[in-house]
Formats: structure tokens, sequence, C-alpha cells
């Protein structure tokens, strides 16, 4: 079953824009992170928030957590061709087990 | 340089001939886990492991199989592999199953079932 789910699917937009992703999941968690995948290639782990933070920020990322409404935004500020990628939420289910739960993800273009 | 090592890249094979993935990391993690990727579906955990000769199943487990006999290898295995288990595979390892809280992920297997 999926725990998160990414919205948009797809998003594209002009360099130098904002780009929001936002993710929603459907239990208790101990915390929600945010890998990139390029292309097909591996993912890489951009940033994660425990359940007990609202906010943190990672260079141009911003990523808030709002655990009442079991959701999660990934801000990426002053985006540039490079960060053309999809995006994934993983969450880590507060239910005594040992899974890392991933999202269908976004997919970002950013047009130069 | 700490990596995890998935090979081969690319496979292509027949219904029914049986095939190892194999996935090494050199980061003394505790946790290794299997994953592969469909359009539209994102990442679907196989198997994990929290240490040597631990695993267990993950949401998509049919059909595969795991070992861990030594810390640094999870490799997986089809025993008869089948059309639909044609996807994209990614072995990931994190420090410990109590910090699954960044996992380190393979290049990935391109797998296709004729």
């Amino acid at each position: 079953s999926q725990q998160g789910e990414e919205d948009p699917q797809a998003l594209s937009i002009q360099e130098g824009e904002n780009a929001t992703m936002n993710c929603s999941y459907k239990t208790s968690i101990n915390n929600l992170q945010w890998y990139r995948q390029n292309s097909g290639r591996g993912l890489v782990h951009l940033i994660l928030i425990r359940s007990n933070e609202r906010e943190k920020h990672s260079g141009r990322l911003r990523v808030t957590l709002d655990t009442s409404k079991k959701s999660s935004s990934l801000l990426i500020t002053a985006s540039r061709a490079a960060d053309t990628a999809s995006y994934f939420c993983a969450t880590d289910p507060d239910t005594g087990g040992f899974k890392t739960i991933f999202g269908a993800g976004t997919r970002l273009f950013v047009k130069a | 340089e700490a990596q995890v090592t998935q090979n081969p890249r690319y496979l292509i094979t027949v219904t029914g001939k049986k095939l190892t993935v194999t996935c090494s990391q050199n980061m003394n993690h505790e946790y290794m886990s299997w994953y592969r990727q469909d359009p539209g579906l994102g990442l679907r955990q196989i198997y994990y492991s929290m240490n040597v000769e631990v695993t267990d199943k993950g949401d998509v487990p049919e059909g595969y199989k795991v070992s861990r006999k030594e810390k640094r290898n999870f490799p997986l295995i089809l025993e008869s592999p089948s059309p639909n288990q044609t996807s994209l595979y990614f072995c990931a390892s994190s420090l410990s199953q109590g910090a699954r809280e960044k996992l380190f992920f393979g290049s990935g297997t391109q797998l296709s079932v004729l």
C-alpha cells in the first residue's frame, strides 16, 4: 500500500521560480524524508524532518510537516535547470516495523 | 568511497531462468533493503534485513528471495522470473534499523523478463 502520495504528479516551471511539492501520508510517523532521483538512477537523500519538527531548511530547500493533516511540503527556491528530477517523499511509520515507505513521486522540469 | 554497489546494471532474461542481483555496501550498515520501481507506483519494498541472518518481507515479496549471510551483501534472488517482475530494482542501506533516516541507494538494475 502507498503511504505517501505526492502532489502534483508533474510540475514544469521556469528557471528562477520556486517549486512546491506536497506529500500526504496515512499513518503516524517517526520521520519524513525527501529524496531526489535523476532519470532512473539511484535516489539521493535530500532532507529529513522528524515528527516533532514543523519546518526545516537546507540550502535552497525548505520542508514543512503538519502531523495533524498528515502532510508535508518541499519547497525549492530559485530553481535551476539542474533541479530537473523526480522527488519522492518517504515515511518511517510509527508502527514498530522496519519499513520506509515511498510515494509515487513528483516529476519536476525546470526550463532554462 | 562510501557506496552501495549493484550488479548488473541491465539484465534481460527469459521466463523461468533463475537469476541473482547482487548488492554490496562498504559502510558497515546494519539495515539493507530491496525496492522495485514501476511507473506511477513509486518504490515498493520487496524485502529488508535488519542485520546478518535477519530478514523480513516488505510489501511485495512474492516471487523473490533474499539472504544476508554477511553484513555487506544482500543479494536478491528470482527463482523463476516472470514478465510481471520486469522492473527497475534498487538496493539501499542505512546505518541501523533504529535509524533508517538516510537510505543510501545503489544505481539500480533494470530487469526485463521476456
